[in-house]
Protein backbone atom coordinates (compact mmCIF):
# COMPACT_ATOMS: atom_id res chain seq x y z
CA UNK A 1 0.00 0.00 0.00
CA UNK A 2 1.76 3.09 -0.93
CA UNK A 3 1.59 5.93 0.77
CA UNK A 4 1.40 9.70 0.34
CA UNK A 5 3.96 10.55 -2.75
CA UNK A 6 4.94 14.17 -3.89
CA UNK A 7 6.57 14.99 -6.87
CA UNK A 8 9.08 16.63 -7.65
CA UNK A 9 11.59 16.05 -4.63
CA UNK A 10 13.56 18.97 -5.13
CA UNK A 11 12.82 21.89 -7.15
CA UNK A 12 14.54 25.19 -7.98
CA UNK A 13 12.98 28.68 -9.75
CA UNK A 14 13.82 31.99 -9.55
CA UNK A 15 11.80 34.69 -8.96
CA UNK A 16 8.38 35.81 -10.61
CA UNK A 17 8.30 31.97 -11.93
CA UNK A 18 5.32 29.88 -11.46
CA UNK A 19 5.38 26.39 -9.89
CA UNK A 20 3.20 23.13 -9.48
CA UNK A 21 3.75 20.92 -6.83
CA UNK A 22 1.74 17.18 -7.13
CA UNK A 23 0.48 15.28 -4.43
CA UNK A 24 -1.15 11.34 -5.03
CA UNK A 25 -2.57 10.61 -1.62
CA UNK A 26 -2.76 7.37 0.48
CA UNK A 27 -5.22 4.84 -1.19
CA UNK A 28 -8.57 5.17 0.17
CA UNK A 29 -7.87 8.97 1.09
CA UNK A 30 -10.15 11.44 -0.47
CA UNK A 31 -9.14 14.64 1.72
CA UNK A 32 -5.84 16.18 0.37
CA UNK A 33 -4.40 19.13 2.44
CA UNK A 34 -0.94 21.39 1.78
CA UNK A 35 1.17 22.56 4.20
CA UNK A 36 4.76 24.77 4.25
CA UNK A 37 7.21 24.39 6.38
CA UNK A 38 9.77 27.57 6.50
CA UNK A 39 13.17 26.88 8.08
CA UNK A 40 13.00 26.69 11.83
CA UNK A 41 9.19 26.50 11.94
CA UNK A 42 6.17 24.18 12.12
CA UNK A 43 4.35 23.34 9.34
CA UNK A 44 1.59 26.34 8.34
CA UNK A 45 -1.83 25.14 6.54
CA UNK A 46 -2.24 26.40 3.26
CA UNK A 47 -5.80 24.67 2.80
CA UNK A 48 -7.44 21.84 1.95
CA UNK A 49 -9.40 20.34 -0.38
CA UNK A 50 -12.41 17.03 -0.57
CA UNK A 51 -14.50 16.62 -3.37
CA UNK A 52 -12.43 18.78 -5.96
CA UNK A 53 -13.37 21.95 -4.18
CA UNK A 54 -11.29 23.93 -1.39
CA UNK A 55 -12.71 23.29 1.76
CA UNK A 56 -10.30 25.69 4.08
CA UNK A 57 -7.99 27.84 3.39
CA UNK A 58 -5.05 29.22 6.20
CA UNK A 59 -3.38 32.65 5.92
CA UNK A 60 -1.82 32.59 2.26
CA UNK A 61 -1.98 34.93 -0.48
CA UNK A 62 -4.35 33.97 -3.75
CA UNK A 63 -0.93 33.49 -5.70
CA UNK A 64 -1.35 30.05 -4.01
CA UNK A 65 -3.87 27.61 -5.72
CA UNK A 66 -4.77 24.40 -5.77
CA UNK A 67 -6.88 21.54 -7.72
CA UNK A 68 -8.05 18.09 -6.90
CA UNK A 69 -8.77 15.62 -9.97
CA UNK A 70 -11.74 13.04 -9.41
CA UNK A 71 -8.96 10.40 -8.59
CA UNK A 72 -8.43 12.88 -5.20
CA UNK A 73 -4.94 13.73 -6.41
CA UNK A 74 -3.79 17.27 -6.08
CA UNK A 75 -1.55 20.02 -7.25
CA UNK A 76 -0.61 22.97 -5.50
CA UNK A 77 0.47 26.24 -8.20
CA UNK A 78 2.43 29.27 -6.82
CA UNK A 79 2.41 32.22 -9.25
CA UNK A 80 4.46 34.84 -9.10
CA UNK A 81 7.00 33.50 -6.62
CA UNK A 82 9.37 35.31 -4.06
CA UNK A 83 12.23 34.42 -2.31
CA UNK A 84 10.18 33.97 0.63
CA UNK A 85 8.44 30.93 -0.82
CA UNK A 86 11.71 29.09 -0.63
CA UNK A 87 10.18 26.02 2.25
CA UNK A 88 9.31 22.68 2.78
CA UNK A 89 6.25 21.86 0.99
CA UNK A 90 3.89 18.61 2.77
CA UNK A 91 0.80 17.29 1.09
CA UNK A 92 -1.10 15.01 4.15
CA UNK A 93 -4.27 13.20 3.18
CA UNK A 94 -6.90 11.33 5.58
CA UNK A 95 -10.33 10.03 4.52
CA UNK A 96 -13.13 12.64 5.54
CA UNK A 97 -15.10 9.67 7.05
CA UNK A 98 -12.60 8.40 9.33
CA UNK A 99 -11.35 9.63 12.42
CA UNK A 100 -7.69 8.72 11.89
CA UNK A 101 -4.81 11.58 11.54
CA UNK A 102 -3.60 12.63 8.30
CA UNK A 103 -0.50 10.99 6.94
CA UNK A 104 2.00 13.17 5.25
CA UNK A 105 4.16 12.87 2.39
CA UNK A 106 8.14 13.34 2.33
CA UNK A 107 7.81 16.58 0.71
CA UNK A 108 9.15 19.03 -1.55
CA UNK A 109 11.64 21.15 -1.33
CA UNK A 110 11.58 24.26 -3.34
CA UNK A 111 14.08 26.95 -3.29
CA UNK A 112 13.27 30.49 -5.42
CA UNK A 113 16.22 32.51 -5.88
CA UNK B 1 -3.56 32.76 14.52
CA UNK B 2 -3.45 29.63 16.83
CA UNK B 3 -0.32 29.21 19.09
CA UNK B 4 1.08 25.97 19.72
CA UNK B 5 4.60 25.76 21.81
CA UNK B 6 6.97 23.09 22.05
CA UNK B 7 9.38 22.70 24.89
CA UNK B 8 12.24 22.29 24.93
CA UNK B 9 13.34 23.00 21.25
CA UNK B 10 15.97 20.51 21.34
CA UNK B 11 17.00 17.71 23.59
CA UNK B 12 20.34 15.20 23.93
CA UNK B 13 19.84 12.30 25.95
CA UNK B 14 22.11 9.50 26.61
CA UNK B 15 21.06 5.90 25.63
CA UNK B 16 18.76 4.50 28.27
CA UNK B 17 17.41 7.73 29.39
CA UNK B 18 13.91 8.35 29.57
CA UNK B 19 12.90 12.08 28.60
CA UNK B 20 9.74 13.90 27.79
CA UNK B 21 8.35 16.93 26.00
CA UNK B 22 5.71 19.14 26.37
CA UNK B 23 2.92 20.76 23.78
CA UNK B 24 0.99 23.52 25.13
CA UNK B 25 -2.07 24.46 23.15
CA UNK B 26 -5.28 26.60 23.10
CA UNK B 27 -7.97 25.03 25.84
CA UNK B 28 -10.54 26.58 23.51
CA UNK B 29 -12.50 25.47 20.72
CA UNK B 30 -10.30 21.56 20.90
CA UNK B 31 -11.36 19.12 18.41
CA UNK B 32 -7.51 16.84 18.69
CA UNK B 33 -3.99 16.81 19.20
CA UNK B 34 -1.86 15.06 16.83
CA UNK B 35 1.67 13.75 17.35
CA UNK B 36 3.93 12.90 14.78
CA UNK B 37 8.13 11.46 14.98
CA UNK B 38 9.74 13.26 11.62
CA UNK B 39 13.23 12.16 10.84
CA UNK B 40 15.36 13.67 8.71
CA UNK B 41 14.43 13.26 4.85
CA UNK B 42 11.27 11.25 5.44
CA UNK B 43 7.41 11.66 6.34
CA UNK B 44 6.41 12.75 9.02
CA UNK B 45 4.68 9.46 10.91
CA UNK B 46 1.41 9.76 12.96
CA UNK B 47 2.15 8.76 16.28
CA UNK B 48 -0.60 9.58 18.46
CA UNK B 49 -4.54 11.28 17.69
CA UNK B 50 -5.46 12.18 21.34
CA UNK B 51 -9.34 13.41 21.61
CA UNK B 52 -10.34 13.48 25.53
CA UNK B 53 -9.37 15.42 28.31
CA UNK B 54 -7.72 12.61 30.35
CA UNK B 55 -6.15 10.26 27.37
CA UNK B 56 -3.52 8.31 27.57
CA UNK B 57 -1.86 6.50 24.88
CA UNK B 58 1.06 4.11 24.75
CA UNK B 59 2.90 2.82 21.56
CA UNK B 60 6.07 0.29 22.71
CA UNK B 61 8.63 3.07 24.86
CA UNK B 62 6.40 6.08 23.59
CA UNK B 63 3.60 7.01 25.58
CA UNK B 64 1.33 10.68 25.62
CA UNK B 65 -1.15 12.21 27.95
CA UNK B 66 -3.52 15.07 27.47
CA UNK B 67 -4.68 17.88 29.27
CA UNK B 68 -7.10 20.06 27.08
CA UNK B 69 -8.83 21.97 30.30
CA UNK B 70 -5.21 23.41 30.60
CA UNK B 71 -3.80 23.19 27.27
CA UNK B 72 -1.08 20.36 27.39
CA UNK B 73 -0.08 17.51 26.56
CA UNK B 74 3.35 15.31 27.34
CA UNK B 75 5.07 12.78 25.11
CA UNK B 76 7.28 10.20 26.97
CA UNK B 77 9.72 8.45 25.83
CA UNK B 78 11.24 5.41 27.96
CA UNK B 79 14.57 4.21 28.28
CA UNK B 80 15.51 6.37 24.51
CA UNK B 81 17.15 4.68 21.81
CA UNK B 82 19.46 5.81 18.82
CA UNK B 83 16.66 5.20 16.73
CA UNK B 84 14.46 7.57 18.54
CA UNK B 85 16.54 9.77 17.34
CA UNK B 86 14.42 12.72 15.21
CA UNK B 87 12.27 15.85 15.49
CA UNK B 88 8.85 15.25 17.71
CA UNK B 89 5.57 17.30 16.08
CA UNK B 90 2.64 18.16 17.48
CA UNK B 91 -0.60 19.50 15.80
CA UNK B 92 -3.85 20.72 17.76
CA UNK B 93 -6.67 20.52 15.70
CA UNK B 94 -10.17 23.01 16.42
CA UNK B 95 -13.53 23.16 15.48
CA UNK B 96 -13.92 20.90 12.09
CA UNK B 97 -10.31 19.28 12.93
CA UNK B 98 -9.92 20.23 8.95
CA UNK B 99 -7.48 22.50 9.92
CA UNK B 100 -3.79 21.94 11.88
CA UNK B 101 -1.98 24.13 13.58
CA UNK B 102 1.49 22.84 14.07
CA UNK B 103 4.38 23.66 17.15
CA UNK B 104 7.96 24.15 15.56
CA UNK B 105 9.11 20.83 17.04
CA UNK B 106 11.43 19.39 19.83
CA UNK B 107 14.29 17.92 18.09
CA UNK B 108 15.46 14.88 20.22
CA UNK B 109 19.41 13.37 19.58
CA UNK B 110 19.97 9.70 21.66
CA UNK B 111 23.74 9.19 22.18
CA UNK B 112 24.98 5.51 22.08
Amino acid sequence: DAGVTQSPTHLIKTRGQQVTLRCSPKSGHDTVSWYQQALGQGPQFIFQYYEEEERQRGNFPDRFSGHQFPNYSSELNVNALLLGDSALYLCASRSAVSTDTQYFGPGTRLTVL
Amino acid sequence: ILNVEQSPQSLHVQEGDSTNFTCSFPSSNFYALHWYRWETAKSPEALFVMTLNGDEKKKGRISATLNTKEGYSYLYIKGSQPEDSATYLCAFASDTGNQFYFGTGTSLTVIP
